[in-house]
């Protein structure tokens, strides 16, 4: 299995607090992802890196930001929770690119009141 | 903005049957990859098909990818239980940088 760590597992909060959700990974791999998923959607990616430093939005950005400073770890921050960002959030690390596995991480589950 | 439309989107059988799960869209992917997902843990890779026309069998699960590039199949024979699971189908664009655009999955369910 990849070396893929995502904390916290479960979280609850509530409407307009910060929150902050981390992807460490060991396999030194260059790029890397954050999903959510919910029922009826699929997984629809946020936002994605492939380098430190380097980031781009995926299909739903809105209300989230992303930071990687080091290889390892990709944080992904809702600046002001809302309801609406409920949701199974799923980090992906992945190497080179085309043919290459997109591994996931045990993903994280975000309740906001 | 690349969509993948898969269908069934349910399907419950009995263990012994045979099924089949589609993946199409109206675009051009370069790859096109399938994952399985089971409750609580992330999807898990189970084949890339990259040629059009290219057939990939793994045990029991066939994957074709379209002539064209832009539709995919999954045909499972003598479904077991342990076949359960939500099955996604992701395609690449082949961007500058590699992302992938997921389907919403086929949740199967094989019954004992």
């Amino acid at each position: 299995d990849a070396g893929i760590t995502q904390s916290p597992r479960h979280k609850v909060t509530e409407t307009g607090t910060p929150v902050t959700l981390r992807c460490h990974q060991t396999e030194n791999h260059r790029y890397m992802y954050w999903y959510r998923q919910d029922p009826g959607h699929g997984l629809r990616l946020i936002h994605y890196s492939y380098g430190v430093k380097d980031t781009d939005k995926g299909e739903v950005s809105d209300g989230y930001s992303v930071s990687r400073s080091k290889t390892e770890d990709f944080l992904l921050t809702l600046e002001s929770a809302t309801s609406s960002q409920t949701s199974v959030y799923f980090c992906a690390i992945s190497d080179h690119r085309s043919t290459d596995t997109q591994y996931f991480g045990p993903g994280t589950r975000l309740t906001v009141l | 903005t690349q969509l993948l439309e898969q269908s069934p989107q349910f399907l419950s059988i009995q263990e012994g049957e045979n099924l089949t799960v589609y993946c199409n869209s109206s675009s051009v992917f370069s790859s096109l990859q399938w994952y399985r997902q089971e409750p609580g843990e992330g999807p898990v890779l189970l084949v890339t098909v990259v040629t059009g026309g290219e057939v990939k069998k793994l045990k029991r699960l066939t994957f074709q990818f379209g002539d064209a590039r832009k539709d995919s199949s999954l045909h499972i024979t003598a479904a077991q239980p342990g076949d359960t699971g939500l099955y996604l189908c992701a395609g690449d664009s082949g961007g500058s940088n590699y992302k992938l655009t997921f389907g919403k999955g086929t949740l199967l369910t094989v019954n004992p």
